[in-house]
Order: structure tokens, then C-alpha cells, then sequence
């Protein structure tokens, strides 16, 4: 069984710029969770998706967005890149009944920003 | 609000050593508590897991204790191996938000 898998795994972008992250979850799993990971902050939960619909969101300003589609494939964009977004993204897929059960973690995209 | 407190690293043993990370927790309700560990340049991965207070969740020679009255789940190892240097998380999770509410992370390292 495939894990979950992120796209791509590192990135530069300038300030200013937007990006996009892929995230293809565990087949079968219908919930994909967001988070942010980096050495002042720590993990930080992102948002989380269920059958296209956005359920929860994290502290993060506007810039920071996402959307899932209907093969649970989901996507995140950060608009207008600041220095401070550079950190880790990782992807977390679950079962329909949630994280509850198990989350499981795809490798992460790297995500310079310059 | 809800979060976790674990101490900091990084933590450096020999092998064979004994390990201890200490975890701590605030949440109201009853929470269910997991333990990652993160090797380099990999994402997380679930070590163990305790849903309801004393249960005990354990794998790998991992063990850790849901104490609600210290409010505690403490990761033990007894015997560690150069292939546990890893930054391990501990980790909270209730429905409503449907999130885990992670530590700050203390990075192990293990030497022969």
C-alpha cells in the first residue's frame, strides 16, 4: 500500500512569489490535515480536509490556503511568500473516522523561501 | 488552550543506555496521546499511542503510560540503539478540531 506522498519534496521561491503543494494521500483515507513544521515553532497544525471540505483551521493569516479534491488528492498555496514561511509542510492522511485511529505523514515538502 | 510540553534536547546516551523523555500535557476533556518520531529528512512516523487514562501504549521496546493524574506520558526505552537517534514528538489529540497538538520535539542521539 502506497503511503502518503508529497509533491514536490523541496522548493525555492522569492519573496512575493506564490507556491503550490501536492499531497496524495493513503488510498482509502478521506482526511488530509496540514501542518507546518519549523525550528522556532515547532509543528503547527495548518487546516484539515474531509470529502473536499475544509472542517478545521489553524492560526495562519489568509495567505495561507488550501483544498482538497475529489479523489481526497489535496493541495496547499501560500500567496505572497514571506521569509518566514520557509519551514517543513507536511501532509497527514487518516482514516474517515480521523486522526483518532492514526495519522500518517508523508515525507514533507521543504519549502525555501529567498 | 491545549498543549504539550516535553523537554528540550538534545538528549545524548551511550548504547545500551537507558531513555526517558518526559511529556506533559494541558487539555480539557480526555485527550488520546501519541508519540512520533521523526528520522532525518523523513516525515513522522506514529511510535505508540494511548487512548484513555492508564493505558499503556508500546512498540519498537517503546513504552509510555497515559498517567491522567499527573497529567504525563512519558516515553521510556530501556536498552536504546544507535538507530533510535531520532527527534521524537509527543503529541495530543481530541475530536473536536480534529488536530494533534504536537510538542516542541527533543532530538535523541544515541552513540556506539
Amino acid at each position: 500500500k502506497a503511503g502518503v506522498t508529497q509533491t514536490p519534496r523541496y522548493l525555492i521561491k522569492t519573496r512575493g512569489q506564490q507556491v503550490t503543494l501536492s499531497c496524495s494521500p493513503i488510498s482509502g483515507h478521506r482526511s488530509v490535515s496540514w501542518y507546518q513544521q519549523t525550528p522556532g515553532q515547532g509543528l503547527q497544525f495548518l487546516f484539515e480536509y474531509f470529502s473536499e471540505t475544509q472542517r478545521n483551521k489553524g492560526n495562519f493569516p489568509g495567505r495561507f490556503s488550501g483544498r482538497q479534491f475529489s479523489n481526497s488528492r489535496s493541495e496547499m498555496n501560500v500567496s505572497t511568500l514571506e521569509l518566514g514561511d520557509s519551514a517543513l509542510y507536511l501532509c497527514a492522511s487518516s482514516s474517515q473516522t480521523g486522526m483518532n485511529t492514526e495519522a500518517f505523514f508523508g515525507q514533507g515538502t521543504r519549502l525555501t523561501v529567498v | 488552550g491545549d498543549s504539550v510540553t516535553q523537554m528540550e534536547g538534545p538528549v545524548t546516551l551511550s548504547e545500551e543506555a537507558f531513555l526517558t523523555i518526559n511529556c506533559t500535557y494541558t487539555a480539557t476533556g480526555y485527550p488520546s496521546l501519541f508519540w512520533y518520531v521523526q528520522y532525518p529528512g523523513e516525515g513522522l512516523q506514529l511510535l505508540l499511542k494511548a487512548t484513555k487514562a492508564d493505558d499503556k501504549g508500546s512498540n519498537k521496546g517503546f513504552e509510555a503510560t497515559y498517567r491522567k493524574e499527573t497529567t504525563s506520558f512519558h516515553l521510556e526505552k530501556g536498552s536504546v540503539q544507535v538507530s533510535d537517534s531520532a527527534v521524537y514528538f509527543c503529541a495530543l489529540y481530541k475530536a473536536a478540531g480534529n488536530k494533534l497538538t504536537f510538542g516542541g520535539g527533543t532530538r535523541v542521539l544515541v552513540k556506539p
